[in-house]
């Protein structure tokens, strides 16, 4: 199995700060037919489903704001926030889209200081 | 707009069943692979099962697998999941998802607790 690895577990940060969050998989997502990484990122709010934000790594969900921006390759990927808003505290998880078992990261907590 | 609502859960004792339902509509269910992702009381994300568009495929994860049966009901918008042989540890709040290579629509899940 993939194995999804998230760090930092939380984040302290003031509202308009610029946010980077990793994620790293134990296996390449890195389709080498169509040169596509298999990953997503999910935020999920207190009380609320996860939300889709970004997937094949670098693609911004319908409606999500350009602020989230997801990046890299292969087995390192990145979730950057450029300015923070109190309204993107949540848990952002990340998630192995390539092969089954899908599996999901731990999480990065995001919280306002 | 996407609707995916999620019912059947309870508390089951340990060995015991459930089925869970999903109705969704706003958007053609038929043409989409359809997914069931569980969420732990420590907040852990597992994927469970998912089911393609006409129901001829189905994958689990060996944690659920020969316990858990993914189904749909095309002509009636419907997404189940069948468990069985349950165990405290498939404690969770369910949800079910569409399936696009990516989980892009969520319900609001439904509970399940296993406990004597």
């Amino acid at each position: 199995d993939i194995v999804m690895t998230q760090s930092p577990s939380s984040l302290s940060v003031s509202a308009g700060e610029k946010v980077t969050m990793s994620c790293k998989s134990s296996q390449s997502l890195l389709n080498s037919g169509n040169q596509k990484n298999y990953l997503a990122w999910y935020q999920q709010k207190p009380g609320q489903p996860p939300k889709l934000l970004i997937y094949g790594a670098s693609t911004r969900e319908s409606g999500v704001p350009d602020r989230f921006t997801g990046s890299g390759s292969g087995t390192d990927f990145t979730l950057t926030i450029s300015s923070v808003q109190a309204e993107d505290l949540a848990v952002y998880y990340c998630q192995n889209d390539h092969s089954y078992p899908l599996t999901f990261g731990a999480g990065t907590k995001l919280e306002l200081k | 707009e996407v609707q995916l609502v999620e019912s059947g859960g309870g508390l089951v004792k340990p060995g015991g069943s459930l089925k869970l339902s999903c109705a969704a509509s706003g958007f053609t269910f038929s043409s989409y692979a359809m997914s069931w992702v569980r969420q732990s009381p420590e907040k852990r994300l597992e994927w469970v099962a998912e089911i393609s568009s006409g129901g001829s495929y189905t994958y689990y994860p060996d944690t659920v697998t020969g316990r858990f049966t993914i189904s749909r009901d095309n002509a009636k918008n419907t997404l189940y999941l069948e468990m069985s042989s349950l165990r405290s540890e498939d404690t969770a709040m369910y949800y079910c998802a569409r399936n696009y290579g990516y989980e892009d629509y969520w319900g609001q899940g439904t509970s399940v607790t296993v406990s004597s």
